[in-house]
């Protein structure tokens, strides 16, 4: 089993749709949990980092970690086409915000059509 | 956030040749790493980078094929040794303040022929 599963995809929505992405995992030391939006030819962006269980929201963005059922999720609100990219979840047991090691999952890719 | 720079963005290579990736950031960081990210695959570590001390690589990465270097707290560069076309692959570099999430160049698209 992968330390950190993730669905590539592709996900095609219509623009305003909600999105969801989601990550599963194995290491119950995981602490800190990332989302990464990568556009074609880019590199990873960081979007959203969160510590432990709980939820955090930025704008359209809403990152959630259910650490009693190792589960991650992103929601995207009212998506827009400059959201199409594909989202990397990413996790690390380092006791220091993610600063050491980072795990990724395989990225899912999205596509928000006008 | 720190700004990183990679060179090359791209290149094509011959196969049992060498090439070194320079990473450059715009304020000194506590931590630098290098990643791979292969089609199909999960961006994988490859080593973290430490000033002044040899890098800790990761396993199945050994440092006869990917030497890498930091001499200060802004730079880094990682070389990819004797490369095959197994090799062919995006490198990325990515730098961390201490306490901070990690923040990612734009990465350097190899082909080996």
């Amino acid at each position: 089993q992968k330390e950190v599963e993730q669905d590539p995809g592709p996900l095609s929505v219509p623009e305003g749709a909600i999105v969801s992405l989601n990550c599963t995992y194995s290491n119950s030391a995981f602490q800190y949990f990332m989302w990464y939006r990568q556009y074609s030819r880019k590199g990873p962006e960081l979007l959203m980092y969160t510590y432990s269980s709980g939820n955090k929201e930025d704008g359209r963005f809403t990152a959630q970690v259910d650490k009693s059922s190792k589960y991650i999720s992103l929601f995207i609100r009212d998506s827009q086409p400059s959201d199409s990219a594909t989202y990397l979840c990413a996790m690390s047991a380092s006791p220091q915000s993610g600063s050491e090691k980072l795990v990724f999952g395989k990225g899912t890719k999205l596509t928000v059509n006008p | 956030s720190a700004v990183i720079s990679q060179k090359p963005s791209r290149d094509i290579c011959q196969r049992g040749t060498s090439l070194t990736i320079q990473c450059q950031v715009d304020s000194q960081v506590t931590m630098m790493f290098w990643y791979r990210q292969q089609p199909g695959q999960s961006l994988t570590l490859i080593a973290t980078a430490n000033q002044g001390s040899e890098a800790t690589y990761e396993s199945g990465f050994v440092i006869d094929k990917f030497p890498i270097s930091r001499p200060n707290l802004t730079f880094s560069t990682l070389t990819v040794s004797n490369m095959s076309p197994e090799d062919s692959s995006i490198y990325l570099c990515s730098a961390s303040g201490s306490g901070q999430p990690q923040h990612f160049g734009d990465g350097t698209r190899l082909s080996i022929l």
